[in-house]
């Protein structure tokens, strides 16, 4: 079952713009994470962000919590072409934080 | 380098047999999981293990089996009971319930 449904499936932006993608979840969660895939590669952890954070930044990432709606946004400032990849939200449930589920991913291509 | 290694990369099989994928890591990290990914999906989870000699079963376990004897070591086996297998099959660990530390995949095709 995916816990986390990333939105948009796909996004093509031009270099130097944002890149925004979203993920939503269904079951209360201990944190949540965000990794980074290059195409036939293993994934990268991006960043994490606890359940009583609302916000956390790292270097031209900016991720957001509302665990209100259950989303969570990953906006990329300033993109580059090294940044096209696929982007994966992962959730970690609070009765079992070490099992964490995987969302389906945006795959972002950022043209030159 | 600390890290994790999978092998092998690339791995054919005929229907009907068995096949094991390695992963070892000497990051030493307790938690060990395998996932699978299918083309333009995200990943699902077959099994983990949070300490030696101890393992669950994922969301997507039937047609698998691992073995956590040493804490570097978690293997995958693809037994014939998996009917589609075809997949590319990821292996990561993690010091303790937070970032998962992933091997650069290895990719089983069915012939």
């Amino acid at each position: 079952s995916q816990q986390g449904e990333e939105d948009p499936q796909a996004l093509s932006i031009q270099e130097g713009e944002n890149a925004t993608m979203n993920c939503s979840y269904k079951t209360s969660i201990n944190n949540l994470q965000w990794y980074r895939q290059n195409s036939g590669r293993g994934l990268v952890h991006l960043i994490l962000i606890r359940s009583n954070e609302r916000e956390k930044h790292s270097g031209r990432l900016r991720v957001t919590l509302d665990t209100s709606k259950k989303s969570s946004s990953l906006l990329i400032t300033a993109s580059r072409a090294a940044d096209t990849a696929s982007y994966f939200c992962a959730t970690a449930r609070m009765d079992s934080s070490y099992k964490l589920i995987f969302g389906s991913g945006t795959r972002l291509l950022v043209r030159p | 380098d600390g890290g994790i290694t999978q092998s092998p990369k690339y791995l054919f099989r005929k229907e009907g047999q068995n096949v094991t994928l390695s992963c070892e890591q000497n990051l030493n990290h307790d938690a060990m999981y395998w996932y699978r990914q299918d083309p333009g999906q995200g990943l699902r989870l077959i099994y983990y293990s949070q300490i030696v000699n101890d393992f669950q079963k994922g969301d997507i376990a039937e047609g698998y089996s691992v073995s956590r004897e040493k804490k570097e070591s978690f293997p995958l086996t693809v037994t014939s009971a998996q009917k589609n297998p075809t997949a590319f099959y990821l292996c990561a660990s993690s010091p303790l319930p937070g970032e998962l530390f992933f091997g650069e995949g290895s990719r089983l095709t069915v012939l």
